[in-house]
């Protein structure tokens, strides 16, 4: 099973600056590799799919990057509605299909 | 806009069976994976398995004892069963779009449609 472990648990940032999320495999997933954003009480939302394109409908300011086992989801411009948990979830090799256990944002 | 709309019970007492049903109401029902993922309440996600409109399944190991996944395809619908649960199985229990299917194999470009979330919880 690979695992993910994305650090930090928890970050703070002032608005309209810039969110670095981190996320690492425990083994090569290539570029197979996905992030979410997860609001309080709802489903989680795809941002980025294959380590950096962005999903249908998904703002600019999220930006996905890496491959190998090393992945950063950039938020640029941090707004109050980007606070959120995010996931990141590697689909090189399954099963099973595993998340990070994800990435609390807040505002600063 | 594809939705998916889920149903079940959410009170189990322990060894009972989950049931849980997810409605696909849009075309790609033939043309993707569809998965359950789970969330204990305050941490992480944990994919539990998938099956296709044709009924081809894969499953998460530390589940795949206790789990089974079936579809009726003329309903568009999927359905979760998970066999004598535990407290350590109550979470919110989300049906989710998987991988497409492209000729004799398939893709994912990540879980990119959810249903709304069913609550499980399992007490004496």
């Amino acid at each position: 099973e690979i695992v993910m472990t994305q650090s930090p648990a928890t970050l703070s940032v002032s608005p309209g600056e810039t969110a670095t999320l981190s996320c690492r495999a425990s083994q090569s997933v290539t570029n197979n590799l996905a992030w979410y954003q997860q609001k309080p009480g709802q489903a989680p939302r795809l941002l980025i799919y294959g380590a950096s394109t962005r999903a249908t409908g998904i703002p600019t300011r999220f930006t996905g990057s890496g491959s190998g086992t090393e992945f950063t989801l950039t938020i640029s411009s941090l707004q109050s509605e980007d606070v959120a948990v995010y996931y990141c979830q590697q689909y090189h090799i399954w099963p099973p299909l595993t998340f990070g256990g994800g990435t609390r944002v807040e505002i600063k | 806009q594809v939705q998916l709309q889920q149903w079940g019970a959410g009170l189990l007492k322990p060894s009972e069976t989950l049931s849980l049903s997810c409605a696909v109401y849009d075309e790609s029902f033939n043309t993707h994976f569809w998965s359950w993922i789970r969330q204990p309440p305050g941490k992480g996600l944990e994919w539990i398995g998938e099956i296709s409109y044709s009924g081809a399944t894969n499953f998460n190991p530390s589940l795949e004892t206790r789990v089974s996944i079936s579809v009726a395809a003329s309903e568009t619908r999927f359905s979760l069963h998970l066999s004598s649960v535990t407290a350590a199985d109550t979470a919110v229990y989300y049906c989710a779009r998987g991988r497409r299917l492209r000729g004799t194999g398939s893709y994912y470009n990540g879980f990119d449609v959810w249903g709304q979330g069913s609550l499980v919880l399992v007490s004496s």
